[in-house]
């Protein structure tokens, strides 16, 4: 079966940074998501990766391997705003998304 | 812009009753979808379409029905609610999903059934 798997919850303290990983085993791979979804929200992208290799967008960066069916998403410079659940989807062979449970990520001062 | 726009944001149903969420979107994107959400869980496909007129059955489409007569419309009904149905909806829409297709989600429509 396909299967996504990230932490349940993971807590940073403002400043640092936090890696979010996930890992996958799906029917084929047409590249990986992350979305940010803050609480009573809904999800908003954040970064796409179809090659092995490192994207960075800002603070955020999303890197992938595709051997080991292995993503994450590295946040930066922590803020409170960045307190949110983080979603990890895969786009499989049919260019259906499969999504895991989300990582909810407490940040404290 | 608006963007994708679901209504309504809140319902409370008694089991057996009946109830259409309406999704819009004004971004000319041929794929919507409809989504659920649960706690603890990943989301989870309802149905989806590839184009006005279409509809295709996702991960979990008993109990659910859905209609696209006009391209920026995307409708999901409940004939017959159930507890388990009880759930945050959320629609999506994206262009042709082979090339890093992002979808953008509407705010979501929370759902309780008695």
């Amino acid at each position: 079966g396909q299967n996504i798997d990230q932490p349940t919850e993971m807590t940073a303290t403002e400043g640092a940074i936090v890696q979010i990983n996930c890992t996958y085993q799906t029917s084929g791979f047409n590249g990986l998501f992350w979305y940010q979804q803050h609480a009573g929200e809904a999800p908003t992208f954040l970064s796409y990766n179809v090659l092995d290799g490192l994207e960075e967008k800002g603070r955020f960066s999303s890197f992938l391997s595709r051997s080991k069916g292995y993503s994450y998403l590295l946040l930066k410079e922590l803020q409170m705003k960045d307190s949110a659940s983080y979603l990890c989807a895969v786009m499989d062979s049919n260019y259906q998304l499969i999504w895991g449970a989300g990582t909810k990520l407490i940040i404290k001062p | 812009n608006a963007g994708v726009t679901q209504t309504p944001k809140f319902r409370v149903l008694k089991t057996g009753q009946s109830m259409t969420l309406l999704c819009a979107q004004d971004m000319n994107h041929e794929y919507m979808y409809w989504y659920r959400q649960d706690p603890g869980m990943g989301l989870r496909l309802i149905h989806y379409s590839v184009g006005e007129g279409t509809t295709a059955k996702g991960e979990v489409p008993d109990g659910y029905n859905v209609s696209r007569l006009k391209k920026q419309n995307f409708l999901l009904g409940l004939e017959s609610a159930a507890p388990s149905q009880t759930s945050v909806y959320f629609c999506a829409s994206s262009s042709i999903p082979d090339v890093s297709g992002e979808l953008f989600f509407g705010e979501g429509s929370r759902l309780t059934v008695l």
